[in-house]
């Protein structure tokens, strides 16, 4: 299996632009998490899906990020607009059923200037 | 809301040597897992090792085994015969074990350098 896959690997954007991060998670795999890292907060998580459903976006820190799962097999983050505080690592990860480790993707490093 | 510390920024190990990484969390819950991830320069996130709550004996796998005190708190790395591809960011998270509790909370981290 090649893992869970996400794209760009590297994104750098100026203040106001949109940003869309892409996650194509493990085949199989039922559950969804987007985290963020950065200096400053460390790892946190943003909002998780089961089953293509959202299920906690309680991390998602304003109306300006929104991530969707349309399928299975893909999941979007995006930003509207951009700010340089939203400057980190964003990484995808998927697990099969509840309890199960969480694989995580290489992480896109965002840059907003 | 629990919370998980990482009370070392950083920690150097001589190659060959060990090293103990420390972990302490909070938690009303008695039923919960907790993990140690590596995060290597390339910044992929691996699994290290798991532990669930319930059983009492240490998780070990190979190199690493686990201190876990329930009672305390407590759950520590540690990594016996330090190789340079030990260097990494170690950080330890904790899973509820409720349903609905499927998300890792992390700690901050600790930052292992190896020295040959």
């Amino acid at each position: 299996d090649a893992g869970v896959i996400q794209s760009p690997r590297h994104e750098v954007t100026e203040m106001g632009q949109e940003v869309t991060l892409r996650c194509k998670p493990i085949s199989g795999h039922d559950y969804l998490f987007w985290y963020r890292q950065t200096m400053m907060r460390g790892l946190e998580l943003l909002i998780y899906f089961n089953n293509n459903v959202p299920i906690d976006d309680s991390g998602m820190p304003e109306d300006r990020f929104s991530a969707k799962m349309p399928n299975a097999s893909f999941s979007t983050l995006k930003i509207q607009p951009s700010e340089p505080r939203d400057s980190a690592v964003y990484f995808c990860a998927s697990s099969s059923g509840s309890y199960n480790e969480q694989f995580f993707g290489p992480g896109t490093r965002l840059t907003v200037l | 809301a629990q919370t998980v510390t990482q009370s070392q920024p950083e920690m150097s190990v001589q190659e060959a040597e060990t090293v103990t990484l420390s972990c302490t969390y909070d938690t009303s819950e008695s039923d919960y897992y907790l993990f140690w991830y590596k995060q290597p320069p390339s910044r992929q996130m691996i699994l290290v090792i798991r532990q669930e709550a319930y059983k009492q004996q240490n998780a070990t796998e190979n190199r690493f085994s686990v201190n876990f005190q329930k009672a305390a708190k407590s759950f520590s790395l540690k990594i016996s015969d330090s190789q340079l591809g030990d260097a990494a960011m170690y950080f330890c998270a904790y899973r509820s074990a409720m349903a609905a509790g499927n998300k890792l909370t992390f700690g901050g981290g600790t930052r292992v350098l190896v020295k040959p």
